[in-house]
């Protein structure tokens, strides 16, 4: 999936229980994405960050939380303050430097709270 | 702030029509539109990049349109295969200026059968 790796590919999880999703990618990208996706309709951005050590929340950050430590990572952690976490995650990097402002996906993960 | 809307949100035809998805977004203020296919429990593929200066984009037998001042695109998909089944989606790009971090806007999808 170009590049991305997002683990695990499936998780479950118990009420109040945090969870943490993984993206990994060697794209060399400089920014990089979290999106939710629910049944039947389109993505939200959750957090990105274009720089390591930095990021900003997206349209709906709440419950969620991101770290951006190096350039390669940026796990996304569910936590217990997210009232509905069950939905399929996608993670999305970019290239500043090829203009063209295109979005690269991995293959997503998806979370399902027992 | 956009609103990105696709209809139909599912869509049934034999193998071998030729159809077309439409997208409408209410901001034509939009630096790029791109269309993107997914299949179930996967991530996505970019099919096809219009940029906001123009018209049409083409690839084999995919052709998606542009109509900035519309707000419309349609994805017009040729000689459907079942191979072409999957979800649909397009996503709008504020102009660069307005470009907080590629905040794509995504429509819902229109979920494609091609039955053979």
């Amino acid at each position: 999936d170009g590049g991305i790796t997002q683990s695990p590919k499936y998780l479950f999880r118990k009420e109040g229980q945090n969870v943490t999703l993984s993206c990994e990618q060697n794209l060399n990208h400089d920014a990089m994405y979290w999106y939710r996706q629910d049944p039947g309709q389109g993505l939200r951005l959750i957090y990105y960050s274009q720089i390591v050590n930095d990021f900003q929340k997206g349209d709906i950050a709440e419950g969620y939380s991101v770290s951006r430590e190096k350039k390669e990572s940026f796990p996304l952690t569910v936590t217990s303050a997210q009232k509905n976490p069950t939905a399929f995650y996608l993670c999305a990097t970019r290239d500043f430097g090829s203009g063209a402002n295109v979005l690269t996906f991995g293959a997503g993960s998806r979370l399902t709270v027992l | 702030k956009q609103e990105v809307t696709q209809i139909p949100a599912a869509l049934s035809v034999p193998e071998g029509e030729n159809l077309v998805l439409n997208c409408s977004f209410t901001d034509s203020a939009i630096y790029n539109l791109q269309w993107f296919r997914q299949d179930p429990g996967k991530g996505l593929t970019s099919l096809l990049l219009i940029q906001s200066s123009q018209r049409e984009q083409t690839s084999g037998r995919l052709n998606a349109s542009l109509d900035k001042s519309s707000g419309r695109s349609t994805l017009y998909i040729a000689a459907s295969q079942p191979g072409d089944s999957a979800t649909y989606l397009c996503a709008v790009s504020p102009p660069l200026y307005n470009n907080a971090g590629n905040m794509l806007t995504f429509g819902g999808g229109t979920r494609l059968m091609v039955k053979p």
